[in-house]
């Protein structure tokens, strides 16, 4: 089964971190790129960063690139999102999704199910 | 980093059509991507390149494009369409970005 399925829902204090996996199935992992989507409540989509699987080559945006990391394990089919010192305006929930096969160009047509990262002190 | 301008909200009787655009220089060269996104559910893509509808999604929904502006149109508006849209699109360098996104109320 085509998938990929995120780790649990996290509650953090602000200045801390979080990392939240994604774990892909069902295709070869290191064929599609990964990228990494957020929003906070109330709030639209934010993207925020993304992984060449295969390459390990990263691009983020320009408001989280001093705070935001993404990392991936080929072995483990498991793509990372590291977020460090932490704000309660982070507060969102943050999906991992798949850039799909090269006939949809940039599309996403695979996302993870989502986790809620709550920041509060 | 660039922009991509929705219109906050849209009505729409069942039955109408509804029509979303979505703004931003880079959109002149660079492709347009259509997300419909539900309260508690994933995104789910409903056009790439602009124009292509993706594999399930109803033919109603139809994208557009002219210049630095496109346009998400649903026909034969439904009440199961009522939904928040988002355009995103790249640049050239691999920095994408959401339009703020564009809430469609069926009345």
């Amino acid at each position: 089964q085509v998938q990929l399925v995120q780790s649990g829902a996290e509650v953090k204090k602000p200045g801390a971190s979080v990392k939240i996996s994604c774990k892909a199935s069902g295709y070869t992992f290191t064929k599609y790129p990964l990228h990494w989507v957020r929003q906070a409540p109330g709030r639209g989509l934010e993207w925020m960063g993304w992984t060449n699987v295969d390459t390990d080559n990263t691009r983020y945006s320009q408001e989280l690139q001093d705070r935001v990391t993404i990392t991936r394990d080929t072995s483990a089919t498991t793509a990372y999102m590291d977020l460090s010192g932490l704000r309660p305006e982070d507060t969102a929930v943050y999906y991992c999704a798949r850039e799909g096969p090269r006939e949809l160009g940039n599309g996403y047509d695979l996302w993870g199910q989502g986790t809620l990262v709550t920041v509060s002190s | 980093s660039f922009e991509l301008t929705q219109s906050p909200s849209v009505s729409v009787s069942p039955g109408q059509t509804a029509r979303i655009t979505c703004s931003g220089d880079v959109l002149s060269t660079q492709y347009a991507y259509w997300y419909q996104k539900k309260a508690g559910q994933a995104p789910l893509l409903l056009i790439y390149k602009d124009r292509e509808r993706n594999s399930g999604i109803p033919e109603r929904f139809s994208g557009s494009s002219s210049g630095a502006v496109v346009t998400l149109t649903i026909s034969e508006v439904r009440a199961e369409d009522e939904a928040d849209y988002y355009c995103l699109s790249p640049d050239s360098s691999g920095i994408y970005v959401f339009g703020g996104g564009t809430k469609v109320t069926v009345l």
